[in-house]
């Protein structure tokens, strides 16, 4: 069973440039997650989207992050524009029930 | 006060040594997650626990409902086990995981 895919693995932009990444998660899996990881800190959950719906966007800084989740698929999380402190590990993640697969990250550096 | 507490947030030992790392949560939860976090950033799910013990390879999970506290152990620890180990509790089911910050583990050959 393939996992969670992301891209790209790794982004260096200079800051109020723009960015986005994308996640395809395992077939069949309804919920997907997009975390942000700070270094030396747990994930923080940006966004979920249960199929095409949103069910829980409240720590996601609507002013200069969006995401979508056209088809209930496939996802893609942008950043627009971006600031030196959004430097960090964006995840990925889908569920069927309980158990959250996660992708690899893209690690995205902001200068 | 973070609802997930992990301890302790480094730890460095000798290949081979027994490796112990906790964790320690307020909320009531349906389940709890060890999970491995390797330089790259990937994330690999090691176990889900909602009672008593798993035991996977040389890892053993071990939660204590009642203390709200879980531990995982690593037995004759290899420098393949450097890595971030983290703590993850599913509050009450409601999909949503919390997590601790993370114990990072450097097992020195």
């Amino acid at each position: 069973e393939a996992g969670v895919a992301q891209s790209p693995r790794y982004k260096i932009i200079e800051k109020r440039q723009s960015v986005a990444f994308w996640c395809n998660p395992i077939s069949g899996h309804a919920t997907l997650y997009w975390y942000q990881q700070i270094l030396g800190q747990g994930p923080k959950l940006l966004i979920q989207f249960q199929n095409n719906g949103v069910v829980d966007d409240s720590q996601l800084p609507k002013d200069r992050f969006s995401a979508e989740r056209l088809k209930g698929v496939d996802s893609t999380l942008k950043i627009q524009p971006a600031k030196l402190e959004d430097s960090a590990v964006y995840l990925c993640a889908s569920s069927l029930v309980i158990e959250q697969y996660f992708g690899p990250g893209t690690r995205l550096t902001v200068t | 006060k973070n609802e997930v507490e992990q301890s302790p947030q480094n730890l460095t030992a000798q290949e081979g040594e027994f490796i112990t790392i906790n964790c320690s949560y307020s909320v009531g939860i349906s389940a709890l997650h060890w999970l491995q976090q390797h330089p790259g950033g990937g994330i690999v799910s090691l176990f889900m626990l909602s009672s008593g013990k798993k035991k996977h390879g040389r890892l053993i999970a071990t939660i204590n409902i009642q203390e709200k506290h879980s531990s995982l152990h690593i037995t004759a620890s290899h420098p393949r086990d450097s890595a971030v180990y983290i703590c993850a509790v599913d509050s009450l089911g409601n999909e949503k995981l919390t997590f601790g910050t993370g114990t990072r583990l450097t097992i020195i050959p």
